[in-house]
């Protein structure tokens, strides 16, 4: 197990309504990347954090937007869900830099359907 | 539990063979690379990386082999086990570390056949 949990497991909402997803890491992981998976494909980056910032996005509208706790815990909000939101939701964690790579952390994910 | 395998490209191997998953890359400027494994309701777990200065990198029973010529990247898994049945993907870092940003291939499903 990597050490990261993520909760809920399972989430249903429906259209327009807005979710917050949580991820915890293991103790000293001070980034957090947040992937949306959705079924039959490669996780997509949505964003990192990095000491309590924004510091990385990839193609999501403003709607998906996230938080990070002096803890270096984090949530993942959607506002406004739609249809396609529907995805198996992951987050990443990494320890404090040694290097230009460090190895990435996922959590087992929190499943969304959004009917 | 619900697979993330569906639709996805499938190498079926028998037990004790062994098995090689192919991926292109897109970016010539990546330099990180990096196998993960993901088995049905759970979350990608790393298997093996490789950074653009090398071209063969090894693990226990894992090589992973890098082709900067063609974009290529392989994961060779020896004398595969029923334990190794899941979905692989690639991934690469493209922007020199900057972020932890992947960008993940599409996945192979690999089934291994006792």
């Amino acid at each position: 197990e990597t050490g990261v949990t993520q909760s809920p497991t399972h989430l249903i909402k429906t259209r327009g309504q807005q979710v917050t997803l949580r991820c915890s890491s293991q103790s000293g992981h001070n980034t957090v990347s947040w992937y949306q998976q959705a079924l039959g494909q490669g996780p997509q980056f949505i964003f990192q954090y990095y000491r309590e910032e924004e510091n990385g996005r990839g193609n999501f509208p403003p709607r998906f937007s996230g938080l990070q706790f002096p803890n270096y815990s984090s949530e993942l909000n959607v506002n406004a869900l739609e249809l396609d939101d529907s995805a198996l939701y992951l987050c990443a964690t990494t320890a404090p830099r040694l290097d230009t790579h460090n190895e990435q952390f996922f959590g087992p994910g929190t499943r969304l359907t959004v009917l | 539990g619900e697979s993330v395998g569906l639709h996805l490209p499938t190498l079926s191997v028998q037990e004790g063979d062994n098995s090689i998953i192919n991926c292109a890359y897109s970016n010539s400027a990546s330099d990180y690379f990096i196998w993960y494994k993901q088995e049905s309701g759970k979350g990608p777990q790393f298997i093996i990386d490789i950074r653009s200065n090398m071209d063969k990198r090894q693990g226990q029973r894992v090589t992973v082999l890098l082709n900067k010529t063609v974009k290529h990247l392989s994961l060779q898994i020896a004398a595969t086990q029923p334990g190794d049945s899941a979905v692989y993907f690639c991934a690469e870092n493209k922007d020199g570390g900057a972020t932890n940003k992947l960008i993940f291939g599409t996945g192979t499903l690999l089934a291994v056949q006792p």
